[in-house]
């Protein structure tokens, strides 16, 4: 079976300062991974998705960039954090036909 | 782009009773229909897939209905209990572009005891 984990599970980070969230997963290969953001109380938005090792697609960068070093590895980075930046960052992957979620991080930027 | 508009965005509904969620598309070559739950603070669940050729579908207490000629999917949760409250989202994808998953706006389901 399948498991995608996500770290951290919360960040409280200052405006300015550099911010990395990671995703895994585990018991699939070559997996299609994305990254979404949800503002508080809101709908999902598409980030980035990557197909491949070394391969990232921007759907909305919301000055975040993102990057897949490893096969089971997606991460997401910015150097300067901004305040709009707050909210529920969800990675996830695709089976056959359907999107599978991991369980997110909260970023808080103060 | 395909849109995805989501009503209502907040329903209250007394255990036992039905509750449904009404999405509205706009993509005709829309190729897959999702519904998911979010409980706080938690990651999105899926609940139930609908290929676009399916025009009713029916799974543990769920029942999802597509409607191509109004572009129209609705979940009715049947005898709702408290531990459906959450909020769900409906999502889809266009043939065209298989791997953006649009969402709508989400509905804050509350059952009441």
């Amino acid at each position: 079976a399948q498991t995608i984990h996500q770290w951290p599970v919360a960040e409280i980070k200052a405006v300015g300062s550099p911010l990395s969230l990671g995703c895994t997963i585990k018991g699939k290969s070559s997996p299609n991974l994305y990254w979404y953001w949800q503002a508080t109380g809101g709908t999902l938005q598409q980030l980035f998705y990557s197909i491949t090792v070394g391969q990232v697609e921007s759907v909305v960068q919301l000055n975040l960039s993102a990057s897949r070093p490893k096969d089971d590895q997606f991460i997401l980075s910015t150097e300067k954090l901004l305040l709009s930046h707050s909210g529920f960052y969800l990675c996830a992957w695709r089976g056959a036909y359907e999107q599978y979620f991991g369980p997110g991080t909260r970023l808080t930027v103060l | 782009g395909e849109q995805v508009e989501q009503r209502p965005p907040h329903l209250s509904v007394p255990e036992g009773d039905s509750a449904v969620i009404i999405c509205t598309y706009t993509d005709s070559a829309t190729a897959y229909f999702y519904w998911y739950k979010q409980e706080p603070g938690a990651g999105l669940q899926l609940l139930m897939s609908v290929f676009s050729n399916v025009d009713r579908k029916e799974e543990q207490g769920l029942t999802v209905l597509l409607n191509k000629k109004d572009k129209q999917l609705s979940l009715n949760l049947t005898a709702a209990h408290p531990g459906d409250s959450a909020v769900y989202f409906c999502a889809s994808i266009a043939s065209s572009s298989f791997s953006k998953l649009v969402f709508g706006q989400g509905t804050s389901l509350s059952v009441v005891p």
